[in-house]
């Protein structure tokens, strides 16, 4: 019953490296979304999936890419790292239609 | 850009006593919901409110929706140590595929 797992959980980069953030879900949920949560704002949405294969740019998609191979899972991309993208990122899943959003428990991410 | 706005931005009361949020928001939205966030923690879904709705509750959780003022509330009653979280309230009125998020209320329980 793991609801939705992320990893990392802690990583630090230096300016200019990649990594590829990653998110599983075992709730069969169609929709997929990659936030960031930045202190003293709420949440943005940089990128979301409706369903396997599909993806979609969020309000702050500038600097990230997603894959949605698998129905499970999420994958989002950093591919020149920048110290403005030092942020707590949160991956939730949900059925379709607005319907509450399961959220996991976020990867600390450090550009230096 | 962020649709609600919740207020207080903090909020420190003794256990025991009813602590209340407000979430306002500028369109009009189909359903509104509200989450709680432990330190450390993702997000925790609490309650959705749909906009033909004006009161919802679950055990100690009362939530309001006023679609004529744009506001929603969240009351939570007979306060415990363990309510000390950030809470969020999130609107749908973007899309059918996003949420949009306040900055969140800051409460904080004393013993």
């Amino acid at each position: 019953n793991a609801g939705v797992t992320q990893t990392p959980k802690f990583r630090v980069l230096k300016t200019g490296q990649s990594m590829t953030l990653l998110c599983a879900q075992d709730m069969n949920h169609e929709y997929m979304y990659w936030y960031r949560q930045d202190p003293g704002m709420g949440l943005r949405l940089i990128h979301y999936s409706v369903g396997e294969g599909t993806t979609a740019k969020g309000e702050v998609p500038d600097g990230y890419n997603v894959s949605r191979l698998k129905k499970q899972n999420f994958l989002l991309g950093l591919e020149s790292a920048a110290p403005s993208q030092t942020s707590v990122y949160f991956c939730a899943s949900s059925y379709p239609g607005n319907q509450p959003q399961h959220f996991g428990d976020g990867t600390r991410l450090s550009i230096l | 850009s962020q649709q609600g706005e919740e207020d207080p931005q903090a909020l420190s009361i003794q256990e025991g006593e009813n602590a209340t949020m407000n979430c306002s928001y500028k369109t009009s939205i189909n359903n509104l919901q509200w989450y709680r966030q432990n330190s450390g923690r993702g997000l925790v879904h609490l309650i959705l409110i749909r906009s033909n709705e004006r009161e919802k509750h679950s055990g100690r959780l009362r939530v309001t929706l006023d679609t004529s003022k744009k506001s929603s509330s969240l009351l939570i009653t007979a306060s415990r140590a363990a309510d000390t979280a950030s809470y969020f309230c999130a609107t749908d009125a973007a899309s059918n595929y996003q949420l949009i998020w306040g900055a969140g209320t800051k409460l904080i329980i004393k013993p």
